[in-house]
């Protein structure tokens, strides 16, 4: 059975980075048809998307975040990370991985998520 | 950007009942509408996909349809376990942009 599960701090200090993975269990990332995405909810807010990166490579990230947000993906082992740098209270949020499955233009898998608070 | 307005936020309905719950969309965005279900604490489940395609393992109790800008998520004969929150969710691959809808808290 395929699953995402993400990891990593759980309180970030203001100005400092935001570091999670995402590694799937039960299958392979280097399978065709799938894009790799991060998504977040800050608390009483709406799910907004971070970013991607995508089967062939490359990476495209929420134009309101592209200046503080790297995602990057470790194929070989299952995983994908992401780094937002300079973090503020604004993003304090449960941050969620999910699989993109590209014909369905749908997230067929998602991780239970994980919440990250920045505070000093 | 492609706005989705979601309704209601907050739908209260008991066991057996029929429930609907309505995203619009801003823009034409074809077909490509999906439908989420939400546990606190637990990963969202696709339920639908392209405004009415049921994803493989869901109840035939649960629907979607559209008409025009108006995407409908139906469940006929509400279970103790479709006490959740529903969101709705649109996606364009190029500039990619995702939103999604505020959410329906379903509760019992």
């Amino acid at each position: 059975q395929l699953q995402l599960q993400e990891s990593g701090s759980g309180l970030v200090k203001p100005s400092q980075t935001l570091s999670l993975t995402c590694e799937l269990s039960g299958g392979s990332m280097s399978r065709g048809g799938y894009s790799w995405i991060w998504i977040r909810q800050p608390p009483g807010k709406q799910l907004e998307w971070i970013g991607y990166t995508y089967h062939t490579g490359g990476a495209d990230y929420n134009p309101s975040l592209k200046s503080r947000v790297t995602i990057s993906v470790d194929r070989a082992k299952n995983r994908f990370s992401l780094e937002v740098k300079s973090v503020t209270a604004a993003d304090t949020a449960v941050y969620y991985c999910a699989r993109e499955n590209v014909l369905l233009k749908a997230f067929d898998i998602w991780g239970p998520g994980t919440l990250v608070t920045v505070s000093s | 950007d492609i706005q989705l307005t979601q309704s209601p936020t907050f739908l209260s309905a008991s066991v057996g009942d029929r429930v609907t719950i309505t995203c619009r969309t801003s823009h034409d965005i074809n077909t490509y509408l999906a439908w989420y279900q939400h546990y606190p604490g637990k990963a969202p489940k696709l339920l639908i996909y392209a405004a009415s395609t049921l994803q493989p393992g869901v109840p035939s109790r649960f629907s979607g349809s559209r008409t025009g800008g108006e995407f409908t998520l139906t469940i006929s004969g509400l279970q103790p376990e479709d006490f959740a929150t529903y969101y709705c969710q649109q996606l364009n691959s190029y500039p990619p942009e995702i939103t999604f809808g505020q959410g329906t808290r379903l509760e019992i």
